[in-house]
């Protein structure tokens, strides 16, 4: 199966900030990759699909890249309400619909 | 409006089948480019995909759980049913369901999700 791994797995930053966070697949998986952001008890909610498009009604410092095996999310301008825990998917009906480890953005 | 909710039991005893019942509204099964994917968490652990329903009704599981699993739909009920066997502490777990679909069936839209404990 192919793997999704996060890094960091934990990433420390100010309000204010511009944070990255990376995904990399074990094999190529085109453009088929998701985010979603979870608060504690909570739901995850989708932020990105296809690697780079925005869902509707998300705040536009969220942006996403990457094609093949390695792709990124950026929230640029971090706003208190963005610390919480970051994942990717994989989702392709060609492969297993898979999740990244997580990473949790927490204020320095 | 694409609403999903989670039913079942909230405390099963090892070597147990859990059934879950998915109840959705706002979207049917019965429509082509509609699936309703099942996920799980363990408490403080990460995301697990653990299968996914089309409405053709093909149907995707996770290859480490998958002889474990079934997923059902009964489109006359906006439902969707996950079987589990042999559940074991492991299995401890907030089970979500959630609407794929919007083209290119990535999910976007959750259930609450309900927690799951096994336990004798």
């Amino acid at each position: 199966d192919i793997q999704l791994t996060q890094s960091p797995s934990t990433l420390s930053a100010s309000v204010g900030d511009t944070v990255t966070i990376t995904c990399r697949a074990s094999q190529s998986i085109g453009p088929w990759v998701a985010w979603y952001q979870q608060k504690p008890g909570k739901a995850p909610e989708l932020l990105m699909y296809k690697a780079s498009t925005l869902e509707s009604g998300v705040a536009s410092r969220f942006s996403g890249s990457g094609s093949g095996v390695q792709f990124t999310l950026t929230i640029s301008s971090l706003q208190p309400d963005d610390f919480a825990t970051y994942y990717c998917q994989l989702y392709n009906s060609r492969f297993p619909y898979t999740f990244g480890q997580g990473t949790r953005l927490e204020i320095k | 409006q694409i609403t999903l909710k989670e039913s079942g039991p909230t405390l099963v005893k090892p070597t147990q089948t859990l059934t879950l019942t998915c109840y959705y509204s706002g979207f049917s099964l019965r429509n082509d480019g509609e699936a309703v994917a099942l996920i799980r968490q363990p408490p403080g652990k990460a995301l697990e995909w653990l299968a996914l329903i089309y409405w053709d009704g093909d149907k995707r599981y996770s290859s480490s759980l998958k002889s474990r699993l079934t997923v059902t739909s009964d489109v006359s009920n906006n439902r969707v049913v996950l079987t589990m066997t042999n559940m074991n502490p492991a299995d401890t777990a907030t089970y979500f369901c959630a609407h794929a679909g919007t083209s290119d069936y990535h999910i976007d839209s959750w259930g609450q999700g309900t927690l799951v404990t096994v336990s004798s």
